[in-house]
């Protein structure tokens, strides 16, 4: 059984800083990986899918490395803004979108 | 893409009663699923809703429970049966396509009193 563990669970930062958010799963075998926001009482915004062919993806100040088989994946933030507070869930896909998620890094971006 | 409906968005029930979730898609889509997250956890998948057959359940989740419905591949409904307390939860619908990006509704807020 696939098990996620996202570390650190909390992290609040000034404004600007870069960060590192990382995740690790214990079953290698999978065909993607998915990156997650959440904004408190809401859904999931998607943010970045990593297949397992790629090693990164990137979007705006988002990059999204994966190693498959140490089992770890890492959300780096570039210059934070207090917008990007969020829980952020990281995801890995076995196949077929039946994802299983990490408790997830609750962020708190100050002014 | 996909774009997802979720309703109700929130819903304050009496232990006891039954409350559907409907989860409408604007594309056709190959997979859907439902998702519980309990207040303060992270997500856990509740089941497979399979397009004209009977759902696929997780551990832990029953269909006398948790019964769903999917009558077309845009469309699919969860009933939380029988409620109490401990289902007091945000419930997500997902939809997605072999191998590629898996997108989320806004959720249900539900709180059983």
């Amino acid at each position: 059984k696939q098990e996620v563990t996202q570390i650190p669970a909390a992290l609040s930062v000034p404004e600007g800083e870069n960060l590192v958010l990382n995740c690790s799963f214990t079953d290698s075998a999978i065909y993607n990986l998915q990156w997650f926001r959440q904004d408190p009482g809401k859904g999931l915004t998607s943010l970045l899918l990593i297949q397992s062919s790629q090693r990164e993806q990137t979007s705006g100040r988002l990059n999204a490395s994966l190693d498959k088989s140490s089992g770890r994946s890492t959300l780096y933030i570039a210059a934070s803004q207090p917008g990007d507070s969020a829980t952020y869930l990281c995801a890995p896909d076995p196949s077929g979108n039946m994802l299983t998620f990490g408790g997830g890094t609750r962020l708190m971006v100050k002014p | 893409s996909a774009v997802i409906s979720q309703k109700p968005s929130r819903d304050i029930c009496q232990r006891g009663t039954s409350l559907t979730i409907q989860c409408q898609v604007d594309s056709q889509v190959t997979m859907m699923f439902w998702y519980r997250q309990q207040p303060g956890q992270s997500l856990t998948l509740i089941a497979t809703a399979n397009q004209g057959s009977e759902a696929t359940y997780e551990s832990g989740f029953v269909i006398d429970k948790f019964p769903i419905s999917r009558p077309n591949l845009t469309f699919s409904t969860l009933t939380v049966s029988n409620m109490s307390p401990e289902d007091s939860s945000i419930y997500l619908c997902s939809v997605g396509w072999p191998n590629t990006e898996a997108f989320f509704g806004q959720g249900t807020r539900l709180t059983v009193v």
